[in-house]
């Protein structure tokens, strides 16, 4: 009963290192999505795919790269981090659009720390 | 301004209170109405789902709608020290969970 599955939990970077945020998950969801969680800003999205071989910007996407070469996993690279990127972030996925509620499924999120 | 707009709180209140939990919102494209629960340092779940104006009970909880409005509210009633948690509201213009909009979170306190 794994759903969605982000390592690192947590994770500390020096300003300019480049890391990898990993996510999978075993529902065989089409959607999936990359979250960043801030204090007083809420969840706001940064990237997602709606299927293999496909992805779009979010709200927030500068500073993050992501692709899906499989259905179930969905990795966000941060290319070189910087102070502003420290948060919590969230993978989450979800059924197709059509005929769904809105309900992600949310990984427990990972915690990021930029020096 | 953001899309939608949630006091943060934090809100704390005495077991077997009423609590309200609101949130306003400026797109009047936005259909699909959603609350979230998030637990401390644990992803959020959905708690409710509702389509357009209207209410939407589910045990203690109940979801309102008022699209003339732009408002939404959560309302649980007998509340329990387990309903302690932060509450997000979402949004969307289309059915399903594609690139939802969040409010910022009401972090609620349940006393016992």
């Amino acid at each position: 009963n794994a759903g969605v599955t982000q390592t690192p939990k947590f994770q500390v970077l020096k300003t300019g290192q480049s890391m990898t945020l990993q996510c999978a998950q075993d529902m065989n969801h089409e959607y999936m999505s990359w979250y960043r969680q801030d204090p007083g800003m809420g969840l706001r999205l940064i990237h997602y795919s709606v299927g293999a071989g496909i992805t779009d910007q979010g709200e927030v996407p500068n500073g993050y790269n992501v692709s899906r070469s499989t259905t179930e996993d969905f990795p966000l690279r941060l290319l070189s981090a910087a102070p502003s990127q420290t948060s919590v972030y969230f993978c989450a996925s979800s059924y197709p659009a059509s005929g769904r509620s809105g309900e992600l499924f949310f990984g427990e999120g990972s915690r990021l720390t930029v020096l | 301004q953001k899309e939608v707009e949630q006091d943060p709180g934090p809100l704390s209140v005495p077991e077997g209170a009423i609590v309200s939990l609101n949130c306003t919102y400026s797109n009047s494209a936005f259909q699909y109405f959603m609350w979230y629960r998030q637990y401390s340092r644990k992803g959020p779940e959905l708690l409710m789902y509702t389509y357009s104006s209207g209410n939407k009970e589910d045990g203690r909880f109940t979801a309102q709608v008022d699209k003339s409005s732009k408002y939404i509210s959560l309302f649980i009633r007998d509340s329990q020290p387990s309903d302690s948690a932060t509450y997000l509201c979402a949004m969307n213009e289309i059915q399903g969970a594609q690139k939802l909009v969040f409010g910022q979170g009401t972090r609620l306190t349940i006393n016992p």
